[in-house]
């Protein structure tokens, strides 16, 4: 079955500082990859994804992310944070022959302080 | 606009009643979906649907049940078999057929007292 990991739970960082949220999975068939942000109490808000093409994808707030195929990885990131990206980061994943089933991670909470 | 409304936003219910959350969207999407979050674990499915009158368990579908019996409706029930409700849950939908982005609502916190 597919696992999605992200290592951090909690990424603590100083605003206009750089940062990276990880994200593994474990498929060995071709994947679509997402990345979705959570503010409190509100539904998720599509940050990027990756169907196919170029491996660095850019996104809404400044974020981009890599995909790499050999490391299944798809590390999210941002030069510069704003407090105002406070907030949970969720990686999913769905594969090639059930591409409408998706599967999350656990979430990163990004806290940026000033 | 276009979009995906829950309702209530929050819900309190006694242990043993069934409670069903309203899920509605506007997007002539196909395909529904309803995720449970607990902190710490990320998004878990529980059911769902590509087609009107056609649904699917998702990886814990125990103690819920849904109904899709128009295209912009998917509502869930939770029902006195679910051991553990108090959650927040979230309702998505997605074209269905082609690989394309889940669209997700404001989500309903529901809490058994």
């Amino acid at each position: 079955a597919q696992s999605v990991t992200q290592l951090d739970s909690q990424v603590p960082v100083f605003e206009e500082a750089p940062v990276e949220l990880r994200c593994n999975y474990s498929s060995s068939v071709s994947v679509y990859l997402f990345w979705y942000v959570q503010y409190p109490n509100q539904g998720l808000q599509l940050l990027l994804k990756y169907l196919s093409g170029s491996t660095l994808v850019k996104g809404i707030n400044g974020f981009e992310a890599e995909f790499n195929k050999s490391q299944t990885s798809f590390h999210l990131r941002k030069p510069s944070v704003h407090i105002s990206d406070t907030a949970e980061y969720f990686c999913a994943v769905s594969e090639g022959y059930n591409f409408n089933k998706f599967y999350f991670g656990s979430g990163t909470k990004l806290n940026v302080k000033p | 606009d276009g979009g995906i409304t829950q309702s209530p936003k929050y819900l309190f219910r006694k242990e043993g009643q069934n409670v069903t959350l309203s899920c509605e969207q506007n997007l002539n999407h196909d395909a529904m979906y309803w995720y449970r979050q607990d902190p710490g674990q990320g998004l878990r499915l529980i059911y769902y649907s590509q087609i009107v009158n056609d649904f699917q368990k998702g990886d814990i579908a125990e103690g819920y049940s849904v109904s899709r019996e128009k295209k912009e409706s998917f509502p869930l029930t939770v029902t006195s078999a679910q051991k553990n409700p108090t959650a927040f849950y979230l309702c998505a939908s997605s074209i269905a057929g082609v690989q394309d982005t889940q669209y997700f609502g404001p989500g309903t916190r529901l809490t058994v007292l």
